[in-house]
């Protein structure tokens, strides 16, 4: 399997900012997930998008694929606080294939 | 909601002893990983298991780990003689995926060894 890579390492921003987070991968996938990992905790699945889809909502966060250059973005708008965290990309191959993780986005949100 | 639960949540071991890490994954989920993070790196895999039997496994995966399902319900890691560079926190996720599935990953909290 692949991983993603995510850009820019670290973003800084002020509560109520929008945050946008982008990934890259090498090759053909069936879908790509994104998941948050707080501070010494476990990753959490927030959204998974198929390749056929090309945008994709849930709540504040808005996921976008273009398969053709081999990217997607994660965008949370309105940020919180509690959204600070580092944000990882996985590209899928489906099934029961495992995911692999990049180093991640770490988002700090400023009070 | 149901969740992935792996305990202990921190182990402090002496060099060359033998760990055991558990994990009850979710109960209908078929497909059962460990990852592993060392402070500060990202999210390593590991091994995958399904069917009672390893899919794949990592480089780090040698023979001093070992996977087991000794139950319906629990998943095992086991690390035979452990070394300070095990020294890492320890993720067990499952999925209920198949052929065709989507394969998200849910995951527990995991369980932070220290190799002394």
């Amino acid at each position: 399997s692949q991983q993603g890579e995510e850009d820019p390492q670290a973003l800084s921003i002020q509560e109520g900012e929008n945050a946008t987070m982008n990934c890259s991968y090498k090759t053909s996938i069936n879908n790509l997930q994104w998941y948050r990992q707080n501070s010494g905790r476990g990753l959490v699945h927030l959204i998974l998008i198929r390749s056929n889809e090309r945008e994709k909502h849930s709540g504040r966060l808005r996921v976008t694929l273009d398969t053709s250059k081999k990217s997607s973005s994660l965008l949370i708008t309105a940020s919180r606080a509690a959204d600070t965290a580092s944000y990882f990309c996985a590209p899928s191959p489906g099934g029961y294939q495992k995911v692999t993780f990049g180093t991640g986005t770490k988002l700090q949100v400023i009070p | 909601e149901p969740e992935v639960t792996q305990t202990p949540s921190h182990q402090v071991t002496q060099m060359g002893q033998e760990v055991i890490l558990r994990c009850v994954p979710i109960s209908n989920h078929l497909y059962f990983y460990w990852y592993r993070q060392i402070l500060g790196q990202k999210v390593e895999f590991l091994v995958s298991f399904y069917n009672n039997e390893i899919s794949e496994k990592s480089e780090i995966f040698d023979d001093q780990f070992s996977v087991e399902r000794p139950d319906g319900s629990n998943f095992t890691l086991k690390i035979r003689s452990t070394k300070l560079e095990d020294s890492a926190m320890y993720f067990c996720a499952s999925t209920l995926a198949g052929g065709y599935g989507t394969g998200e990953l849910f995951f527990g909290e995991g369980s932070r060894l220290t190799v002394l």
